[in-house]
């Protein structure tokens, strides 16, 4: 079956350090993944996402590449800020539209 | 630019009492899910609908009803509560079957407490 593991938490971090968050998956056909991200007290919000094998997602600053071959989509960014701490959520979707979530990594960046 | 609509945003409840949280979104999406999430748990789904009309069962689906009586919107019914439902339940929305590149939309969430 379908599965998302991503590394455990909590991280943290100084400002303007390199993040790197783990995400792994077990899938299926050709599933689409995506990087959730959840502020305090509020929703999952997309981060970005990427649709097929060495795509690569951007977005403020965050990247991931999608690797087929070591079914990997880790989540980087060069330089942290304190306002990207939050958690962090790794998801692939299916072609019938499920969606499996890893179980979430909570950053905090310290000034 | 509304997107995915939760009320209440806070409840407290005594155990056995029944009540109905609402999800309406407004993006014309076919299907509808409810979540939750608890502490190193993650997000677990519960229910989901895939059209107006249609309900399923997610992974932990006891003690929870749904209805999808009108596309836009998503109820979840806890008949009688219990306190090991007391968590964060998020609704979200996505566009419609195989297009597996569309993403979830959430809301922000409804903090459940079971007393």
């Amino acid at each position: 079956g379908n599965s998302v593991t991503q590394m455990e938490g909590p991280v943290t971090l100084s400002e303007e350090a390199f993040l790197t968050i783990n995400c792994t998956y077990t899938a299926t056909g050709y599933p689409s993944l995506f990087w959730y991200v959840q502020y305090p007290g509020e929703g999952l919000q997309l981060l970005l996402k990427a649709t097929k094998a060495d795509d690569k997602g951007s977005n403020k600053g965050f990247e991931a590449t999608y690797r087929k071959e070591t079914t990997s989509f880790h989540l980087e960014k060069g330089s942290v800020q304190v306002s990207d701490s939050a958690v962090y959520f790794c998801a692939l979707s299916d072609t019938g539209n499920q969606f499996y979530f890893g179980t979430g990594t909570s950053l905090t960046v310290i000034p | 630019n509304a997107g995915v609509t939760q009320t209440p945003k806070f409840r407290v409840l005594k155990t056995g009492q029944s009540m109905t949280l609402l999800c309406a979104q407004d993006m014309n999406h076919e299907y509808m899910y409810w979540y939750r999430q608890d502490p190193g748990m993650g997000l677990r789904l519960i229910h989901y609908s895939v059209g107006e009309g249609t309900t399923a069962k997610g992974e932990v689906p006891d003690g929870y009803n749904v209805s999808r009586l009108k596309k836009q919107n998503f109820l979840l019914g806890l008949e009688s509560a219990a306190p090991s439902q007391t968590s964060v339940y998020f609704c979200a929305s996505s566009y419609s079957r195989g297009y597996s590149n569309q993403p979830q939309h959430f809301g922000d969430g409804t903090r459940l407490s079971i007393l």
